[in-house]
This record gives C-alpha cells, structure tokens and sequence, in this order.
C-alpha cells in the first residue's frame, strides 16, 4: 500500500532564510511525487512533480524538491522564503501503472515570519 | 482553461435536507476524485471515475452518500439525509493519465446546522 508521511504538523521560518518541508513516502514500486499548496479558502494548487530522470525538480513560485530513493523522500525547498509562501503544503505519491489517485500526505502548515 | 468549477461555493442547511454538490472537471481530462477535508481528518478520497465510471467507492462514509458522472463534464455528490457531521469542505479534482497532476476546484464549503 501507499502512503506519505509529513512529519511536521507545523514549520516556521523567517523571511528570507531557506525553508524545508519534509516528506518521505512507502510505495511497492518506482513512485510518481507530487506537491501541492493550498491557501486559505482555495483548493489544492499544483506545485511540481517528479517522474523520472533528474532528482532535483524545479516548480512554481521558486520551489523545488529532491528526489532521493534511498531515503524515500522527497523534500520541499525553497532558497529564500517570502511571508506569502505562508499556505499548507501537502506531499502525495503514486504508484506506477494505472491512473490511480494520488495518496496525501496530512499536510504541514508553514508560516514565514516577516 | 478554466479549471475545475464546482458549485455553490458556500451551502448552509438544516439537518436532514439533501444537499447537491457539482463539479465540472477540466475538458479533455477522464478522471474525476471527490475529497473531503476537515479540520479533524484532514483530507479524504471519498470516490472516484474513470472514464465516466466509478472505479472506487470506499471513502464514502455511508449510505447516505452517493456520486454520479452522467457524462465527461459534469458530477455530482448528493447526501441525503445530511447530519451536522458532514460539515466539512468537499473538492472536486480531475485529471488526465498517470503521470500528470490532479487538477482541484476551489470547492464547496458545507455547513449542516
């Protein structure tokens, strides 16, 4: 079976420092990753994914994530943090073969301190 | 592209009415996943199409839940009768083969007094 886990419910960090959001995953086979930010009254918006080649994928907004296998994770990162970074950031995986959904992690809020 | 649209934005009812919920996913995409997030349980599959077709039911809590595609553009989550617990906010996603990213409405926040 698959699943994500976030481990931290909540990440502060100060604007303009780096920030990480962690995220580590269990699937049977080679996974697809994905992240997603959600603000306030919104919906799930699309950040970046990984499905193959290079393990650092670069998305929107400046972020980006490392693929590392032997870890299962798949970080998020960002150099230099904005106070509208501030959102909840959710991890998902999914598993080779089949248009299946994606399976979430249970979201780490971050807040970025002006 | 417009997105994923669902509607109404906001449903305020009593206890016991049904509440229909829609969802026009993006053209062009063949899967439709409805989700549930709350405070408590964060966020939840509750069904989801394949081409028009449910493929997985499991996440819907009870009976009293129920999902229809009529067609590639249009879906619907209906409760009936609702209870106060299903308050929650309800997200309607599409998306196109496996590799590419579910696609969210904004969704519609659900308030059963």
């Amino acid at each position: 079976a698959q699943s994500v886990a976030q481990p931290e419910d909540q990440v502060n960090v100060a604007e303009g420092n780096p920030l990480t959001v962690k995220c580590t995953y269990s699937v049977s086979g080679n996974p697809y990753l994905f992240w997603y930010v959600q603000y306030p009254n919104r919906g799930l918006q699309f950040l970046l994914k990984y499905i193959t080649g290079d393990n650092l994928v670069k998305g929107s907004y400046g972020f980006e994530a490392e693929f590392n296998k032997s870890q299962t994770s798949f970080h998020l990162k960002k150099p230099s943090a904005l106070v509208s970074d501030s959102a909840l950031y959710f991890c998902a995986v999914r598993d080779r073969g089949g248009n299946t959904p994606l399976v979430f992690g249970k979201g780490t809020r971050l807040s970025v301190i002006a | 592209d417009a997105g994923v649209i669902q509607s109404p934005r906001h449903e305020v009812t009593e206890m016991g009415q049904e509440v229909t919920l829609r969802c026009k996913p993006i053209s062009g995409h063949n899967s439709l996943f409805w989700y549930r997030q709350t405070m408590m349980r964060g966020l939840e599959l509750l069904i989801y199409f394949n081409n028009n077709v449910p493929i997985d039911d499991s996440g819907m809590p009870e009976d009293r839940f129920s999902a229809k595609m009529p067609n590639a553009s249009f879906s619907t989550l209906k409760i009936q009768p609702s209870e106060p617990r299903d308050s929650a906010v309800y997200f309607c996603a599409s998306s196109y083969g496996e590799i590419q990213p579910q696609h969210f409405g904004d969704g519609t926040r659900l308030s059963i007094l």
